[in-house]
């Protein structure tokens, strides 16, 4: 069983509604990650939070607002999306530092579909 | 610029055979670490196993087992004693630092079927 977990597991969302999804983890692990996976192709990076502090955005448009409450929660704020925002959207935490041997675990997903 | 490649987007394998999955990269880096993932259709990503290029064995967790080559810059997934719970999505990845963080390089994954 993942030690990451998601929740909701699917989420349907009207183009004008406001929303969140959620993350935690209790590997102790101080880096979280949120990924949006499109059907059939690799994950791609959004943010990177480090010691709970955002560390990477990688130009994420700013309907998706991330935030890290604690070391062991990430939520990801939904507003005004877009139906091309449709997609799994993955949790991940990994240790932090440049160690590189650090695996990065991953939650089970959230669906989400905007109509 | 780093890249992971899996060279085979579909493969089918009957079920009690082994099969093996490709994955080729290049990076200039000297160390770097390389990640199996296993994705079934229920979208959960799930580590499998990985390997460090400085690392003298090849890992081997259970039925995985990475066939390591680092001269040919390769990195294969093999899974012994397919079950049918193993059709899914595998994805091979990279992983090198971003100042004090850590990234993933993707390759575009491999969709196994196992067969009865």
């Amino acid at each position: 069983d993942t030690e990451v977990t998601q929740t909701p597991k699917h989420l349907v969302m009207g183009m004008t509604n406001k929303k969140s999804l959620k993350c935690e983890q209790h590997m102790g692990h101080r880096a979280m990650y949120w990924y949006k996976q499109k059907a059939k192709k690799p994950p791609e990076l959004m943010f990177v939070y480090s010691y709970e502090k955002l560390s990477i955005n990688e130009s994420v448009p700013s309907r998706f607002s991330p935030e890290c409450p604690n070391s062991s929660l990430l939520n990801l704020h939904l507003h005004a999306l877009q139906p091309e925002d449709s997609a799994l959207y993955l949790c991940a935490s990994s240790q932090v530092g440049t160690a590189l041997r650090g695996t990065i675990y991953f939650g089970e997903g959230s669906w989400l579909t905007v109509v | 610029a780093q890249t992971v490649t899996q060279s085979q987007p579909e493969m089918s394998v009957q079920e009690a055979e082994t099969v093996t999955l490709s994955c080729t990269y290049d990076t200039s880096e000297s160390d770097y670490y390389l990640f199996w993932y296993k994705q079934p259709s229920s979208g959960e990503m799930i580590f499998l196993i990985y390997q460090g290029s400085y690392d003298q064995q090849n890992a081997t967790e259970g039925r995985y087992s990475l066939n390591f080559q680092k001269a040919r810059k390769s990195a294969n997934l093999v899974i012994s004693a397919s079950q049918l719970g193993d059709s899914a999505m595998y994805f091979c990845a990279m992983s090198f630092n971003a100042g004090n963080n850590r990234k993933l390089i993707w390759g575009l994954g491999t969709s196994l079927a196992v067969n009865p």
